[in-house]
C-alpha cells in the first residue's frame, strides 16, 4: 500500500532564506509524486509533480523538488523565501496498485515566513 | 468560467436541515473527489466519482449522500447533519490516467459549512 510522510507539522523559516519541506513515501511501484500548496482558505493548487521522467521537477514560483529512490524521498525546496510562500503544503503519492489511482496526502505542512 | 467551481462558498445550517453542495468542473475531466478538510486534521477522502461510477466510498456517515449526475458535475447532499460535521469541503477533478500516467488533481476553492 502506498503512503507518504511529512516529516514536520511546521517549518519556520525567514524571508530570503531557502525553504525545505520534508517528505517520504512508501509505495510497492513506481509512485507518481505531487507538491500541493493551499494558502488560507483557498482550494489546492499544484505545485509540481513527479511522473517518472527527470527525477530533478522545476514547479511554479520557484519550487523544485528531487525524487530520489534510493532514499525514498521527495523533499521540495525554494531557494528564496517570499511572505507569499507562507502556506500549507502537501506531498502526494499515487501508484497505482491494485488499478486503483487514488492518491494518498500527507498530513501537511504549514510554512511560516517572517519578515 | 474555468477551472473547478464550488457553490455555496459559505453555508450554515441546523442539524435537522437538508442542504447540498455543487461541484463543477470546465475541464473535460472524468473523475471527480469530494474531501473534508478539518483543522488539525489530515485531508479526508469522501467519495471518487469516474466516468460517473463511483468508486470510493471511505466509510463516511450515511447523513453525506453524493450524486453524480454527469461528469462535469458533482453533489454532496447533508441531512441531518452533526457539529463536528463543520469543516472545509473540496471538490476536486482529475483526467483519468492514461497509458499508466497519473494526473494531477484540479481542486475547487471549498465550501466552509458551520453546523449549528
Amino acid at each position: 500500500a502506498q503512503s507518504v510522510t511529512q516529516l514536520d507539522s511546521h517549518v519556520s523559516v525567514s524571508e530570503g532564506t531557502p525553504v525545505l519541506l520534508r517528505c517520504n513515501y512508501s509505495s510497492s511501484y513506481s509512485p507518481s509524486l505531487f507538491w500541493y500548496v493551499q494558502h488560507p482558505n483557498k482550494g489546492l493548487q499544484l505545485l509540481l509533480k513527479y511522473t517518472s521522467a527527470a527525477t530533478l521537477v522545476k514547479g511554479i514560483n520557484g519550487f523544485e523538488a528531487e525524487f530520489k529512490k534510493s532514499e525514498t524521498s521527495f523533499h521540495l525546496t525554494k531557494p528564496s523565501a517570499h511572505m507569499s510562500d507562507a502556506a500549507e503544503y502537501f506531498c502526494v503519492v499515487s501508484d497505482g496498485a491494485g488499478g486503483s489511482y487514488i492518491p494518498t496526502f500527507g498530513r501537511g505542512t504549514s510554512l511560516i515566513v517572517h519578515p | 468560467e474555468t477551472g473547478v467551481t464550488q457553490t455555496p462558498r459559505h453555508l450554515v445550517m441546523g442539524m435537522t436541515n437538508k442542504k447540498s453542495l455543487k461541484c463543477e468542473q470546465h475541464l473535460g475531466h472524468n473523475a471527480m473527489y469530494w474531501y473534508k478538510q478539518s483543522a488539525k486534521k489530515p485531508l479526508e477522502l469522501m467519495f471518487v466519482y469516474s466516468l460517473e461510477e463511483r468508486v470510493e466510498n471511505n466509510s463516511v456517515p450515511s447523513r453525506f449522500s453524493p450524486e453524480c449526475p454527469n461528469s462535469s458535475h458533482l453533489f454532496l447532499h447533508l441531512h441531518t447533519l452533526q457539529p463536528e460535521d463543520s469543516a472545509l469541503y473540496l471538490c476536486a477533478s482529475s483526467q483519468d490516467v492514461l497509458a499508466g500516467v497519473v494526473n494531477e488533481q484540479f481542486f475547487g476553492p471549498g465550501t466552509r459549512l458551520t453546523v449549528l
